[in-house]
């Protein structure tokens, strides 16, 4: 079965650093989100994306944080200046159209900003 | 806003037996889509159930159900013999029916429940 890949699957930075974190969609997929989890909070949405363009995005989802499809392959998410309250479970999610299947997750990235 | 609520934080449930985890929302809407999401411990969110709010009739997949009450606001999930491999953390979600103008949609989660399976 197809699947969403996120790499890595743990990152450790220092506070003020930039980071990327990467996914690969499934391969016919649209859409294309980030959600974050907080370690024992909910998970929550931060962006969405479709044809190389921010569709939609939460108040979390601010200056700090951008998107790209770089390749037509790889979605990443850049941070570009952690801080110590981005360390969280972070979330790719993709899917085909705007149909009730749902999204397809990738096991998710933790990020731990020291 | 929409809202949901996951009341239970932890459930257990002998294997074989059958275990309810219970979900409520709040919302304004009318017409609207209903999710049970699972989380093993390899973190990868599975689709288990989903329901349109504007169908009567329960959802049903294999060994799990959802109990859909629409006026309550209430939509919880029944795991029937249950088995080790439902072990996980599931998390309850909202998706209004509106799209945005490019066709994507968001999901808003509960806080989760953490379901231990004992052999």
């Amino acid at each position: 079965e197809p699947e969403v890949t996120q790499t890595p699957s743990h990152q450790v930075t220092q506070m003020g650093q930039e980071v990327i974190l990467r996914c690969v969609p499934i391969s016919n997929h649209l859409y294309f989100y980030w959600y974050r989890q907080i370690l024992g909070q909910k998970v929550e949405f931060l962006v969405s994306f479709y044809n190389n363009e921010i569709s939609e995005k939460s108040e979390i989802f601010d200056d700090q944080f951008s998107v790209e499809r770089p390749d037509g392959s790889n979605f990443t998410l850049k941070i570009r200046s952690t801080k110590l309250e981005d360390s969280a479970m972070y979330f790719c999610a993709s899917s085909a159209g705007r149909a009730l299947g749902g999204y397809t997750f990738g096991s998710g990235t933790r990020l731990t900003v020291v | 806003a929409q809202t949901v609520t996951q009341s239970q934080p932890e459930m257990s449930v002998q294997e074989a037996e059958t275990v309810t985890l219970s979900c409520t929302y709040d919302t304004s809407e009318s017409d609207y889509y209903l999710f049970w999401y699972k989380q093993p411990p390899s973190r990868q969110m599975i689709l288990v159930i989903r329901q349109e709010a504007y169908k009567q009739q329960n959802a049903t997949e294999n060994r799990f159900s959802v109990n859909f009450q629409k006026a309550a606001k209430s939509f919880s999930l029944k795991i029937s013999d249950s088995q080790l491999g439902d072990a996980a953390m599931y998390f309850c979600a909202y998706r209004s029916s509106g799209l945005s103008t490019s066709g994507t949609y968001k999901y808003i989660f509960g806080t989760g429940t953490r379901l231990k399976v004992l052999a």
